[in-house]
């Protein structure tokens, strides 16, 4: 299995402008989730999905972030407009139902100038 | 209050010693514990999970859970180079949710 694949890996992007991110899941995993790691608030949890369904959100910063999942093998998360303290590393992550080992994927190294 | 706190670090050891990081947490009704570890610009990686009370060990590793005082440990025996990284204890919510709960993290370095 690849694992969780995301893209791209780095995005560097100017204040104001529309940014997607992009994730695959492992096949066969029930769950996916979207974290934001950054130094000062190391990983947040933003939003996770079972089963394509969004079940918790609350962990989204504002309404200029949004989340998909139109089907089991692919999920983004969108930001619109993207300010600087939107800079980060965003994490997707799945795992299968009873299973608690979250595999990761690379990461999307997100910079806001 | 953070649902999950470590101590930054850094956390300094020499090769061949014992490294011992500590986590706690604020919901008393937690049940999955879990270690990460991160090396420098990668992905988190699953090293241990514990479940219950005690001790849990696993090679080098052993994980120690105390739930009426909150508190869950990772030990590293043999402390090598490779080891040097940050540890990140994730804690999930009540019996149900299945969402993970990360501490900031404690940067460990092994020194040759």
């Amino acid at each position: 299995d690849a694992g969780v694949i995301q893209s791209p890996r780095h995005e560097v992007t100017e204040m104001g402008q529309e940014v997607t991110l992009r994730c695959k899941p492992i096949s066969g995993h029930d769950y996916l989730f979207w974290y934001r790691q950054t130094m000062m608030r190391g990983l947040e949890l933003l939003i996770y999905f079972n089963n394509n369904v969004p079940i918790d959100d609350s962990g989204m910063p504002e309404d200029r972030f949004s989340a998909k999942m139109p089907n089991a093998s692919f999920s983004t998360l969108k930001i619109q407009p993207s300010e600087p303290r939107d800079s980060a590393v965003y994490f997707c992550a799945s795992v299968r139902a009873g299973n608690y080992g979250y595999t990761f994927g690379s990461g999307t190294r997100l910079t806001v100038v | 209050q953070k649902e999950v706190e470590q101590n930054s670090g850094p956390l300094s050891v020499p090769e061949g010693a014992i490294a011992s990081l500590n986590c706690t947490y604020s919901d008393r009704g937690s049940q999955s514990f879990f270690w990460y570890r991160q090396y420098s610009g990668k992905s988190p990686e699953l090293i241990m999970s514990i479940y219950s009370n005690g001790d849990k060990e696993d090679g080098r590793f052993t994980a120690q859970l105390n739930k009426a005082s909150q508190y869950v440990s990772l030990l590293i025996r043999d402390s090598q180079p490779s080891d040097s990284a940050t540890y990140l204890c994730a804690v999930m919510g009540r019996t149900g949710a299945n969402n993970l709960f990360f501490g900031t993290g404690t940067r460990l370095t092994v020194i040759p």
